[in-house]
């Protein structure tokens, strides 16, 4: 398996413009995670899905963040209109498994830049 | 290049010993250096984190790390494991190039204490 694919790996945006984010999680795996990640405030939890719904959306910064899900091979974080304070690293993640035997699984990121 | 490792994917300690869990990095800039850990159906949580203070980290939990530029290390360890310590742990390098923020997470190290 190539593992979670996410693209693309850099995006440099001009403030104001939509971003979409994609991800492809590892087959079979049902749960998917999106995470952000910057040098203040480390790694955030953005949303997850279990089997392709959302579960907790609570760490969504505002309306300007959504995230879909519309199959278990495919996910989507959008940023409409996106701001400079956005600019960080987003990781989308994967998992199988349950209790002491999931495994998590991260891919290697988008990069953001809003200017 | 950015990279890390992370040498065990698994690490068995019994309750009481001391932990070890290790970590070596790439990178060509100076780096910032992360272990997070993930316990069963709950998100990431930061331990500690190094970014070019002091090369000793203590952390939460009663977990420290020591970053060793000769040795390219990011070593996780604790004096005495206890039963609440099972979980898996993340090591995380990130560090700017080409203007760009890069992260790379390790593929992680399962830990498990036994009674």
């Amino acid at each position: 398996d190539a593992g979670v694919i996410q693209s693309p790996r850099h995006e440099v945006t001009e403030m104001g413009q939509e971003v979409t984010l994609r991800c492809k999680p590892i087959s079979g795996h049902d749960y998917l995670f999106w995470y952000r990640q910057t040098m203040m405030r480390g790694l955030e939890l953005l949303i997850y899905f279990n089997n392709n719904v959302p579960i907790d959306d609570s760490g969504m910064p505002e309306d300007r963040f959504s995230a879909k899900m519309p199959n278990a091979s495919f996910s989507t974080l959008k940023i409409q209109p996106s701001e400079p304070r956005d600019s960080a690293v987003y990781f989308c993640a994967s998992r199988m498994g349950q209790g002491t035997n999931e495994k998590l699984f991260f891919g290697s990121g988008t990069q953001l830049s809003v200017l | 290049a950015q990279s890390v490792t992370q040498l065990d994917s698994h690490v068995s300690v019994s309750e009481g010993t001391p932990v070890l869990l290790r970590c070596n990095y790439s990178s060509s800039y100076s780096p910032s250096l992360f272990w997070y850990v993930q316990h069963p159906n709950k998100g990431l949580q930061l331990l500690l984190k190094y970014t070019s203070a002091a090369t000793l980290v203590k952390g939460i939990n009663g977990f420290e790390a020591e970053f060793k530029k000769s040795e390219t290390s990011f070593h996780l360890t604790k004096p005495s494991a206890h039963m609440s310590d099972a979980a898996e742990y993340f090591c995380v390098v990130s560090d700017w190039t080409g203007g760009y923020q890069k992260v790379t997470f390790g593929i992680g190290t399962k830990l498990q204490v036994i009674p």
